[in-house]
């Protein structure tokens, strides 16, 4: 089955900086990638995705790039503010799998003012 | 448009006892998966039913299992209670594959 590893775990920014989340997955087959934000007591909510026919995706402050050849995928959030202080995780599917989600470890981000 | 519904929202059970979640999903969504989540583990997957029949299964023990109705209303029941069952689970529904997954608030089961 499809495995998915997020990278780092936590990640902490000053506000106005860049942050970068990494993740790989294993099924090449896999062919949507989308990216959740969850913050504390809340559900997780979709915050961009791609799908395996694009490369880079971008929707204001944040963007989405995926390598298929190396079977992996970023997200770029930019000139980060206190309230994108969250989880985020990423996740793969492929039609193989139906409508099976796979997601990622996790990431802490915090960003300081 | 209503979104995913799960109740109850909270539950505190005793080793032992078995319990029922219910989600309802978004109007017209007919896959519903299910997931675990716990502070060390993420996001877990449970299980995904679609029209009725279970599509795919995650790597769960045997007490746990779902069922979906013909009002693509799901409901998930975890017999046996251990405390390491203790977390948040999370329904989500979808309108197609490979589109947005919808997440409920979520049921936080406590077993003590």
């Amino acid at each position: 089955g499809e495995n998915v590893e997020q990278h780092p775990s936590t990640l902490s920014v000053q506000e106005g900086d860049s942050a970068v989340i990494k993740c790989t997955y294993s099924d090449s087959a896999s062919n949507y990638f989308p990216w959740y934000k969850q913050e504390l007591g809340k559900r997780p909510q979709l915050i961009i995705d791609i799908r395996s026919n694009v490369g880079e995706k971008k929707d204001q402050r944040i963007a989405v790039t995926l390598n298929k050849t190396a079977k992996h995928f970023s997200l770029h959030i930019t000139e980060t503010q206190p309230e994108d202080s969250a989880v985020y995780f990423c996740a793969a599917s492929g039609s193989n799998a139906g409508n099976m989600l796979t997601f990622g470890g996790g990431t802490r981000l915090m960003v300081k003012p | 448009k209503a979104g995913v519904t799960q109740t109850p929202r909270y539950l505190i059970k005793t080793r032992g006892q078995q319990v029922t979640l219910s989600c309802s999903p978004i109007s017209g969504h007919r896959s519903v998966s299910w997931y675990q989540q716990t502070p060390g583990q993420g996001l877990q997957f449970l299980f995904e039913y679609f029209s009725e029949t279970q599509r795919n299964k995650g790597n769960f023990p045997g007490r746990f299992s779902g069922r979906q109705f013909s009002n693509s209303r799901s409901e998930m029941n975890v017999s046996t209670l251990e405390l390491g069952d203790s977390a948040l689970y999370l329904c989500a529904s979808r309108a197609h594959t490979n589109t947005e997954a919808f997440f409920g608030q979520g049921t936080r089961l406590t077993v003590v």
